[in-house]
C-alpha cells in the first residue's frame, strides 16, 4: 500500500548538531509539508514544496531548510539545533493544489538538549 | 498569511451528548475548511471538510457549518462516544497560496 513514512520517530540530540529528518512518500503527491506540533500552538507550517526543486517558507522556517530533489522525498534539516526546537514533527501530502485531504505521517519526536 | 483560531480548548461532555468546536478565520479568500482529529499518540486523519460554496455537510454524527459572512466555521458531534476522545484541529487552506493553516487544537474528552 502506498505510504508516507517518517525517520527516525524519536531523536535526541544535542544543542548544535545538525539534525535532518527524513519524510518519504509512494502515492506520487507533488505537494509536500512540515508541521511542528507543540501543545497550545497546534500545527504550525515549517515548509513546503509544491514539486521537484520547489522549496517554500511557511509561518516558522527559522532554523530550518528542506530540499526536494525527487517527488517521494522532502527531508528537514535542522541546521544548528536548539532547545526551543524540541517538538513533535509531522510530514504530509496531497496530490495537487486544488486536492483536499492532507495525508500526515506518524510524526517524529525530537528532542534537544 | 492566514490565521485560524480555534475554541475551546478544551472539552468534556458527557457519552450521549453533543460536542461544538468553533473556528474562525480571518482570510476572506480561504476556500476549504478540513477537520481532523488525532488520537492520542497518532497522527492526524481527517474527518470531514466543507468547501466555501457549501454552508453545511453532515457524515453520521458529524457535521460542520460554515458561516462566510462572519469566518466562522464549526464542528458538530452528536451522540458522542468514548472513541470520540481525541485532539480535533480545524484548518483552512489559503486560497491564494493553497496551504493550509491550523487552529490550535481541541481535546475532547468523553466520559462514560
Amino acid at each position: 500500500d502506498a505510504e508516507i513514512t517518517q525517520s527516525p520517530r524519536h531523536k535526541i540530540t544535542e544543542t548544535g548538531r545538525q539534525v535532518t529528518l527524513a519524510c518519504h512518500q509512494t502515492w506520487n503527491h507533488n505537494n509536500m509539508f512540515w508541521y511542528r506540533q507543540d501543545l497550545g500552538h497546534g500545527l504550525r507550517l515549517i515548509h513546503y514544496s509544491y514539486g521537484v526543486q520547489d522549496t517554500n517558507k511557511g509561518e516558522v522556517s527559522d532554523g530550518y531548510s528542506v530540499s526536494r530533489s525527487n517527488t517521494e522525498d522532502l527531508p528537514l534539516t535542522l541546521e544548528s539545533a536548539a532547545s526551543s526546537q524540541t517538538s513533535v514533527y509531522f510530514c504530509a501530502s496531497r496530490p495537487g493544489p486544488n486536492t483536499g485531504e492532507l495525508f500526515f505521517g506518524e510524526g517524529s519526536r525530537l528532542t534537544v538538549l | 498569511g492566514e490565521n485560524v483560531e480555534q475554541h475551546p480548548s478544551t472539552l468534556s461532555v458527557q457519552e450521549g451528548d453533543s460536542a461544538v468546536i468553533k473556528c474562525t478565520y480571518s482570510d476572506s479568500a480561504s476556500n476549504y475548511f478540513p477537520w481532523y482529529k488525532q488520537e492520542l499518540g497518532k497522527r492526524p486523519q481527517l474527518i470531514i471538510d466543507i468547501r466555501s460554496n457549501v454552508g453545511e455537510k453532515k457524515d453520521q454524527r458529524i457535521a460542520v457549518t460554515l458561516n462566510k459572512t462572519a469566518k466562522h466555521f464549526s464542528l458538530h458531534i452528536t451522540e458522542t462516544q468514548p472513541e470520540d476522545s481525541a485532539v480535533y484541529f480545524c484548518a483552512a487552506r489559503w486560497n491564494t497560496g493553497n496551504q493550509f493553516y491550523f487552529g490550535t487544537g481541541t481535546s475532547l474528552t468523553v466520559i462514560p
